[in-house]
């Protein structure tokens, strides 16, 4: 099945700064890459996402990269804020051509990022 | 519109104890996931729900079972409760099938803190 490593797994920058989060997956078959971020006492939530016939988007301060040779895609926000912090996690899927996904994304260990004011 | 909402949102069993966890998804959403989260494995895939059939299937023991209500309603339930069940438990809907990567778009509730003594 898929395997999904995320690094690093702690994150600590000033306010301002920029911060970049990696993963890698192991199955090719996987084409949806989605990112999502989880405060404190809140399920995760969606702040970006990917397919695999794409190799970057961005929304406003935060981007994703997706390297299907490699098997590896990030995440990169930009002008980070105290707001920021939280834990971010990378997950795999696949989509049918159809484009259901059948529920299962292979979530990342995620990686606890702080930024300090 | 309202959210994906868990009950309850605390539960504090005993070994041997069963379980029963309920969810409601978002309106007009017909999938609903389940996922496990604990520090050590962190969030893990139990099982997909879509129009009252399990489509999906993560790799847990037949202890953990679920089911889907006519109106997308979904509870999970354990049996014979064991201590590396403690657990966040999170429920997760989405409109699913077809078209955009939009569709596939998992809203995750609060989630239900289980503890199992």
């Amino acid at each position: 099945g898929e395997n999904v490593e995320q690094h690093p797994s702690t994150l600590s920058v000033q306010e301002g700064d920029s911060a970049v989060i990696k993963c890698t997956y192991s199955d090719s078959a996987s084409n949806y890459f989605p990112w999502y971020k989880q405060e404190l006492g809140k399920g995760p939530q969606l702040i970006i996402d990917i397919r695999s016939n794409v190799g970057e988007k961005k929304d406003q301060r935060i981007a994703v990269t997706l390297n299907k040779t490699a098997k590896h895609f990030s995440l990169h926000i930009t002008e980070t804020q105290p707001e920021d912090s939280a834990v971010y996690f990378c997950a795999a899927s696949y989509l049918d051509a159809g484009g259901t996904s059948y529920g299962k994304l292979t979530f990342g260990q995620g990686t606890i990022l702080t930024v300090h004011p | 519109k309202a959210g994906v909402t868990q009950t309850p949102r605390y539960l504090i069993k005993t070994r041997g104890q069963q379980v029963t966890l309920s969810c409601s998804p978002i309106s007009g959403h017909r999938s609903v996931s389940w996922y496990q989260q604990t520090p050590g494995q962190g969030l893990q895939f139990l099982f997909e729900y879509f129009s009252e059939t399990q489509r999906n299937k993560g790799n847990f023991p037949g202890r953990f079972s679920g089911r889907q209500f006519s109106n997308s309603r979904s509870e999970m339930n354990v049996s014979t409760l064991e201590l590396g069940d403690s657990a966040l438990y999170l429920c997760a809907s989405s409109k699913t099938g077809g078209g955009t990567a939009s569709y596939n778009e998992q809203f995750f509730g609060p989630g239900t803190r289980l503890t199992v003594l």
